[in-house]
């Protein structure tokens, strides 16, 4: 079945340092990525998304991401956390011809302490 | 341009009532996808609908939910018999393209108690 894993329910960081949250999906033909972000009680903001270009996606606030095919990885990261990073982070994916129907990962739930 | 708007955000519904969630796209948007996300999990795709059409309802249970986007107002989900088990958030979002390189637009979401 087509699914994505996220590797850590939970990760914790202090305030400057960097951010790694895992994400495998199950391989297919050229896949669509994203990754969205959900603070509390609220919805789902898209925070970067690849489909077949650079395999180095830039997002908002800083984060990225990097897509590596032969890993089937798609790990998101930013240089230094903020306390206003935290919050559940979904990775996403899309397939072809699946009509732009979401498959959702599990959630990492990412604490960022002062 | 106003985002996804959903409505009511918070409902609470005695078990055996009727809930109905209400999603008004954004301006231009023709697809809309209906998501649920229970207690301790991720989101779950429920339903892919187009004006007056429903596409791909592989994730709605068999009985009791119901979708539909008609072609003048928002859409609604509907759920019969409500039991605590339907007890989560719905999330709607819409698209102005089923493409997948289209980011889908999300609401805030409609948390439903069944008490």
């Amino acid at each position: 079945a087509q699914s994505v894993t996220q590797l850590d329910s939970h990760v914790s960081v202090s305030e400057g340092t960097p951010v790694l949250l895992r994400c495998n999906y199950s391989s297919s033909y050229s896949p669509s990525l994203f990754w969205y972000v959900q603070h509390p009680n609220k919805g789902l903001q898209l925070l970067l998304k690849y489909t077949s270009a650079a395999t180095l996606v830039k997002g908002i606030n800083g984060f990225e991401a990097e897509f590596k095919k032969s890993e089937t990885s798609f790990h998101l990261t930013k240089p230094s956390a903020h306390m206003s990073d935290a919050a559940e982070y979904f990775c996403v994916v899309s397939y072809y011809n699946q009509g732009g129907k979401l498959i959702f990962g599990q959630g990492t739930e990412l604490s960022v302490k002062p | 341009n106003a985002g996804v708007m959903q409505n009511p955000r918070h409902l609470v519904r005695r078990r055996g009532q009727e809930a109905r969630l209400r999603c008004s796209p954004m301006k231009g948007h023709s697809h809309v996808y209906w998501y649920r996300q229970l207690p301790e999990e991720g989101l779950k795709f429920m339903v892919y609908l187009q004006k007056e059409n429903i596409i791909d309802e592989s994730g709605m249970p068999k009985e009791r939910f119901s979708a539909e986007f008609p072609k003048e107002g928002p859409s609604i989900l509907r759920i019969q018999q409500v039991v605590r088990g339907d007890s989560a958030a719905y999330f709607c979002a819409s698209s102005p393209s089923a493409d997948r390189s289209y980011e889908q637009y999300f609401g805030p979401g409609t948390r439903l108690t069944v008490t």
